[in-house]
């Protein structure tokens, strides 16, 4: 099974900040890496698929890059709704699977 | 509007079986591959199992093969999940998910395996 390790597990910003969440696959999985956005008490939201696309509504302060193993969020301008936990996911080959987890946390 | 309802949750002993419903609607169903994912309380998510459109090909996670059997009725629109042989370890929210890269997600259905 491809292990998906993201880091860090949790990151304190303030508003207005540039961050980047990292994901590094346990083997190559191509540009197959999807990241979602989760609030407590909500179903994930995709922001980004296969490494770089930007999803249909969200925002473009949201940026994904990387291949092979080693992928990044970046979100540019940090606003109050962002904060939230971030996964990352492998759909290159079975058993697909996620990340355990970024949580951005206010500073 | 793309919509996914699942239902069928609850609390379960030990050892018994629950059987998952999502009811798609605002999409054509039958054109999409639909999978289950799932969140133990308090933890990160974990990909269940995915069907494939026309219901040809399924695929499990190793912990769920053999007890979790996933199917789909493309004239009703429904993913459904049969959940056999049940443990402790399957407490969680069991959300159904489509689209590309899971675009669309359900609101999740509680699954609480507890004697």
């Amino acid at each position: 099974d491809i292990q998906m390790t993201q880091s860090p597990s949790v990151l304190s910003a303030s508003v207005g900040d540039r961050v980047t969440l990292n994901c590094k696959a346990s083997q190559n999985i191509n540009k197959y890496l999807n990241w979602y956005q989760q609030k407590l008490g909500e179903a994930p939201k995709l922001l980004i698929y296969n490494t770089n696309n930007l999803q249909t509504g969200i925002p473009s302060r949201f940026s994904g890059s990387g291949s092979g193993t080693d992928f990044t969020l970046t979100i540019s301008s940090l606003q109050p709704e962002d904060f939230a936990t971030y996964f990352c996911f492998q759909h290159n080959s079975w058993p697909l699977t996620f990340g355990s987890g970024t949580k951005l946390e206010i500073k | 509007e793309v919509q996914l309802v699942e239902s069928g949750g609850g609390l379960v002993q030990p050892g018994r079986s629950l059987k998952l419903s999502c009811a798609a609607s605002g999409f054509t169903f039958s054109d999409y591959n639909m999978a289950w994912v799932r969140q133990a309380p308090k933890k990160g998510l974990e990909w269940v199992a995915t069907i494939i459109y026309d219901g040809s090909r399924t695929y499990y996670r190793d912990s769920v093969k053999g007890r979790f059997t996933i199917s789909r009725d493309n004239a009703k629109s429904t993913l459904y999940l049969q959940m056999d042989s049940l443990r402790s370890e399957d407490t969680a929210t069991y959300y159904c998910a489509t689209g590309r890269g899971f675009a669309y997600w359900g609101q999740g259905t509680l699954v609480t395996v507890s004697s």
